[in-house]
């Protein structure tokens, strides 16, 4: 069983530039979170993902948006980059039906200058 | 405004002993918790969870206890052994905005020190 892998590991943007990051989700998953981690801080909810349609969303501007494949891969794209956004960003997988349990993968660690 | 807390950012025990975190939690809608376990350059892993309707859990070394009138909820590791040192969140989940969804809400974690 392969478990969520996220890329790239790490990645420098500057303030303005738009950046991707990408997620593979658990086999047998079909439900796709986004969350931002701040240095010292827990995991913040972005948005969720489910049959391709974005299903619940955190308080995150609009500039932060995703797309989930049919494959249930997913991304989250972050325009206009500022400052504060560097963090490390995490995308968990679950099965929708009665799954309350998120399983996460590594993260991809963005440092906006 | 934290809905999850976790007011101790660190602890130190002595391999073998028992590690006791702690969480409070100020939403009543909340109606399952977890706790996950993250080390340096990892995601955080799935450790033990809790339902709202059960006041206690236990899987081998870990047991998570739940007071829902003290909107209190505790994870003990016994004996704790030094590979258990990580930060530990604790995390709540409620009804998201979406149809059916669901989102977690973490604490800021505890660092956990297991000393040999």
């Amino acid at each position: 069983e392969t478990g969520v892998t996220q890329s790239p590991t790490h990645l420098i943007k500057t303030r303005g530039q738009q950046v991707t990051l990408r997620c593979s989700s658990q086999s047998g998953h079909n439900t796709v979170s986004w969350y931002q981690q701040a240095l010292g801080q827990g995991p913040q909810f972005i948005f969720q993902y489910y049959r391709e349609e974005e299903n619940g969303r955190g308080n995150f501007p609009p500039r932060f948006s995703g797309l989930q494949f049919p494959n249930y891969s997913s991304e989250l794209n972050v325009n206009a980059l500022e400052l504060d956004d560097s963090a490390l960003y995490l995308c968990a997988s679950s099965i929708k039906t009665g799954g309350e349990t998120q399983y996460f993968g590594p993260g991809t660690r963005l440092l906006v200058l | 405004d934290q809905q999850v807390k976790q007011n101790s950012p660190s602890l130190s025990v002595q391999e073998g002993r028992i590690s006791i975190l702690n969480c409070d939690y100020t939403n009543s809608m909340f109606d399952y918790f977890l706790w996950y376990k993250k080390y340096p350059a990892e995601g955080p892993t799935f450790l033990i969870s809790i339902s709202s309707i059960k006041d206690k859990n236990e899987d081998g070394r870990f047991t998570v206890f739940l007071n829902k009138s003290a909107k209190h909820l505790s994870l003990h590791i016994v004996p704790s052994q030094p590979g258990d040192s990580a930060v530990y969140f604790c995390a709540a989940k409620a009804r998201g905005s979406g149809a059916g969804s669901y989102q977690l809400t973490f604490g800021k974690g505890t660092k956990l020190s297991v000393i040999p």
